[in-house]
């Protein structure tokens, strides 16, 4: 069964601090990648996804992220945080089927 | 912008009893989806919904759960006999529109389920 690890439960920086979130899946064959993000009070939100192609992608809010197939890796990436980008970001796949598995989220506090 | 809805935002409810979650998803969606979080823990699949009957389910979903799209637009999730460990966040989430490839799923606010 495919699983999603995300690195880090906690993230505290300070605002311009760049951030970069871990996100490692297992399954072998074909993925389709996705974070997602939740604000305080709010839903899921997609930042941005990966089906083909440019395995740099790039999202809402100046996220992007980066596929790297042989590392089975997703990582989301954001140069100059902001006190905004305070939420739980969570890395998700679909493999067979139509279902999402979630890694465990990411809470990030951005101290302004 | 388009939203998935969900109704109630929070359902206090006492163990055995029967639960009703309600969801609106994106009018022109055809798959509707909902997952859970218990707290402190991930996100995970229920269960999947497309053409009037469940494409894929996971090992939650028991005989307990059930879904249904009563009408053209509500998309329900009804535990019939809830239990302590039911306690938990429920999302609805809704994609692909007719004539385009699946793409990212929409999720609502979610429904905050305790069991007492």
């Amino acid at each position: 069964a495919q699983s999603v690890s995300q690195h880090n439960h906690h993230v505290i920086l300070s605002e311009a601090a760049s951030l970069e979130l871990g996100c490692n899946y297992s399954y072998g064959g074909t993925v389709n990648l996705f974070w997602y993000v939740q604000y305080p009070g709010q839903h899921l939100q997609l930042l941005l996804k990966y089906f083909s192609g440019d395995p740099l992608v790039k999202g809402i809010k100046g996220f992007e992220a980066e596929f790297i197939k042989s590392k089975f890796s997703f990582n989301l990436r954001k140069p100059s945080v902001q006190w905004s980008d305070t939420a739980e970001y969570f890395c998700a796949v679909k493999a067979a089927g139509n279902k999402l598995t979630f890694g465990g989220g990411t809470r990030v506090l951005v101290k302004p | 912008e388009p939203e998935v809805t969900q109704t109630p935002s929070h359902q206090v409810t006492q163990m055995g009893q029967e639960v009703i979650l309600r969801c609106v998803p994106i009018s022109n969606h055809l798959y509707f989806y909902w997952y859970r979080q218990i707290l402190g823990q991930k996100v995970e699949f229920l269960v999947s919904f497309y053409n009037n009957e469940i494409s894929e389910k996971s090992e939650i979903f028991d005989d307990q759960f059930s879904v249904e799209r009563p009408d053209g637009s509500n998309f329900t999730l009804k535990i019939r006999s809830t239990k302590l460990e039911d306690s938990a966040m429920y999302f609805c989430a809704s994609n692909g529109e007719a004539g385009a490839l699946r793409n990212e799923q929409f999720f609502g606010p979610g429904t905050r389920l305790t069991v007492l």
